[in-house]
């Protein structure tokens, strides 16, 4: 099975700052026949269910501010918010897609203002 | 608009049995894999299994293989969840998600329902 971790566990960032968030899968999730990363990050605001962010490891769901970006490829992938926002407030988490119908989910990042 | 609609707060003794829903709407229901994951009280999400409400097919995570029982009725729309027998262990959140990609079980979750949160107490 592969196994997701992220680091780090939580972390507080002044409005405005960049924030950076690592997740790495226990095995590489590249799909060498398409190029393409099976990899999703999502955030959760509480009392709410998580809400998609990027996909493919790179690609924004519509609707998604572009201070949201992802890179990555293989087994280590970053989720970067620009400049972080009170309303970024969140836990975070990464997913693999790679082994369905298993779909691991990272442990999850907490994300808070300094 | 797609929606997925989650049936209300369950509050049962262990060793009951229960059946949580999720509606969908907006889309082809018969079209899309349906997920469900769970969350426990200020943790984080875990895999329980999919369905294609198309044919049925079911596939479960190991840790939940045996565990629980999904199912699907596409004439209303409704995936299921559910327990033959609960333990105070099963205490969490329960979301159903829908896959972004038509037919097959991958991408990543652009539907969610709102969740429900299931007690078992004493």
């Amino acid at each position: 099975d592969i196994v997701m971790t992220q680091s780090p566990d939580s972390l507080a960032v002044s409005l405005g700052e960049r924030a950076t968030i690592n997740c790495k899968s226990s095995q590489s999730v590249l799909y060498s026949s398409n190029n393409k990363n099976y990899l999703a990050w999502y955030q959760q605001k509480p009392g709410q269910p998580p809400k998609l962010l990027i996909y493919w490891a790179s690609t924004r769901e519509s609707g998604v501010p572009d201070r949201f970006s992802g890179s990555g490829s293989g087994t280590d992938f970053t989720l970067t918010i620009s400049s972080l926002q009170a309303e970024d407030v969140a836990v975070y988490y990464c997913q693999q897609y790679y082994s369905t119908p298993i779909f691991t989910f990272g442990p999850g990042t907490k994300v808070d203002i300094k | 608009e797609v929606q997925l609609v989650q049936s209300g707060a369950e509050v049962k003794k262990p060793g009951e049995s229960l059946k949580i829903s999720c509606k969908g709407s907006g889309y082809s229901f018969t079209s899309y894999w349906i997920g469900w994951v769970r969350q426990m009280p200020g943790k984080g999400l875990e895999w329980m299994g999919i369905i294609y409400p198309g044919d049925s097919d079911t596939r479960y995570s190991p840790s939940f293989q045996g565990q629980v029982t999904i199912s699907a009725d596409k004439s209303i729309s409704t995936a299921y969840l559910q327990w033959s027998s609960l333990k105070a262990s099963d205490t969490a959140m329960y979301y159903c998600a829908r896959p972004m990609v038509r037919g097959v079980i991958t991408g990543g979750f652009d539907y969610w329902g709102q969740g429900t949160l299931v007690t078992v107490s004493s």
